[in-house]
């Protein structure tokens, strides 16, 4: 079965500063990553996703984000943050192939705080 | 806008009653997936229709069914509602498997 990892459930960083944020993910065949966002009170948003291709894949308001197979990971970036990127953002996966395919499997979520 | 309406925004209940939360999927989408965000089990995946028929379940409880009408439109019926399913349900949409899902504002729902 497919699972999501997010490490650390709050990052605060300062304005200006480099945003990292951490996806793994465990699934039996490469899938499809995702990278939503969720500011308050609002339904989510895809900032990114991977399918196949260049595995550096450039997303909305300057995040992008990296497929490394070798590590299973698929993290966030961002170089420089804004206040406004304060949200909660959500890596996830879905089957390529099969019934399940595109059900998102999320993971809990990573609280960005952006200090002035 | 992700252009993915859902009603009612809010709506509180009591336990043991039922209730039917509405999807309208953006124009042209053929499928309809539904989730549950609550605090601790976090954001899951229900169910999946696709073009009126059942495409896949998650976790979806017994007590918990859906439908998509010939119009595209979806309802989740929740049914002998208890306190742990007061959570935001979202409703996405997409043209079909693995495109973009486009995500409504979620409907709250308060189980008192």
């Amino acid at each position: 079965a497919q699972s999501v990892t997010q490490l650390g459930s709050h990052v605060s960083v300062s304005e200006g500063a480099l945003v990292l944020l951490r996806c793994n993910y465990s699934s039996s065949v490469p899938p499809y990553l995702f990278w939503y966002v969720q500011y308050p009170n609002q339904g989510l948003q895809l900032l990114l996703k991977y399918t196949t291709g260049a595995t550096l894949v450039k997303g909305i308001n300057g995040f992008e984000a990296e497929f490394k197979k070798s590590e299973t990971s698929f993290h966030l970036t961002k170089p420089s943050a804004h206040m406004s990127d304060a949200a909660e953002y959500f890596c996830a996966v879905s089957d390529r192939y099969g019934g399940s395919q595109g059900n998102l499997i999320f993971g809990k979520g990573t609280k960005l705080s952006v200090k002035p | 806008d992700s252009g993915v309406t859902q009603t009612p925004k809010h709506l509180i209940t009591a336990t043991g009653q039922r209730v039917t939360l509405r999807c309208s999927p953006r124009s042209g989408d053929l499928s309809v997936y539904w989730y549950q965000q609550s605090l601790d089990q976090g954001l899951q995946f229900l169910i999946q229709y696709y073009n009126g028929e059942e495409r896949a379940k998650g976790n979806i409880l017994e007590r918990f069914s859906a439908q998509q009408f010939p119009d595209l439109h979806s309802e989740l019926n929740l049914s002998s509602l208890e306190l742990g399913d007061s959570a935001l349900y979202f409703c996405a949409s997409s043209v079909s498997g693995n495109n973009e899902q486009f995500f409504g504002p979620g409907t709250r729902l308060t189980v008192l």
